[in-house]
């Protein structure tokens, strides 16, 4: 099945600077890339995705990065603020849609 | 629409006994699927499935069982509960697109301690 990594595990910026997050996957065959913000507490939300005919996506402050070759994801965000302090999950999952693989979390701390 | 709905948000249960966690969706979703969050580790998928009637494992299966009499239900039954199923569980529910995977909607989750 698939595996997917992500690193860091921890991140601590100061506002206003960028973060960037970073994923493997192993399985060729996935080509859906969700990445989602967990609040503590509260449920996963989707922030951004990305699917594999495309390298690289926007919204706004967030970015998203594929490289299928290498078999890696990365979610970047910029002008950090205290409010994108969560746990950010990177996800994969393949055609068929119905099994997600998760990496294991990132606890971003956007320190004022 | 009230999106997708666990309950209940909170359950502590002894060793060996068994219950039910309850999950629905308004939105018509083929797909809906069970994940367990422990620290550290990310979600892990428990069991899924792809229309009324059909359901499958997923990485975490063993002590806990689905079904799936209706698109909007999914119940996921804990037949002997164990410590190390103390745990946050989350339900997802997705639509089937001819395009390929789409984004998953979470249920709010359900806080279980096993003692």
């Amino acid at each position: 099945g698939e595996n997917v990594e992500q690193h860091p595990s921890t991140l601590s910026v100061q506002e206003g600077d960028s973060a960037v997050i970073k994923c493997t996957y192993s399985d060729s065959a996935s080509n859906y890339f969700p990445w989602y913000k967990q609040e503590l507490g509260k449920r996963p939300q989707l922030i951004i995705d990305i699917r594999s005919n495309v390298g690289e996506k926007k919204d706004q402050r967030i970015a998203v990065t594929l490289n299928k070759t290498a078999k890696h994801f990365s979610l970047h965000i910029t002008e950090t603020q205290p409010e994108d302090s969560a746990v950010y999950f990177c996800a994969a999952s393949t055609f068929s849609g119905n099994q997600f693989y998760f990496g294991t979390g990132t606890s971003l701390t956007v320190i004022p | 629409n009230a999106g997708v709905t666990q309950t209940p948000k909170f359950q502590v249960l002894k060793t060996g006994q068994s219950m039910t966690l309850q999950c629905a969706q308004d939105m018509n979703h083929e797909y809906m699927s069970w994940y367990r969050q422990d620290p550290g580790m990310g979600l892990r998928l428990i069991h899924y499935s792809v229309g009324a009637g059909i359901t499958d494992q997923g990485e975490v299966p063993n002590g806990y069982n689905v079904s799936r009499s209706t698109t909007e239900d999914f119940p996921l039954r804990l037949l002997s509960a164990a410590p190390s199923q103390t745990s946050v569980y989350f339900c997802a529910s997705s639509y089937n697109q001819a395009g390929g995977a789409v984004q998953q909607y979470f249920g709010p989750g359900t806080r279980l301690t096993v003692t």
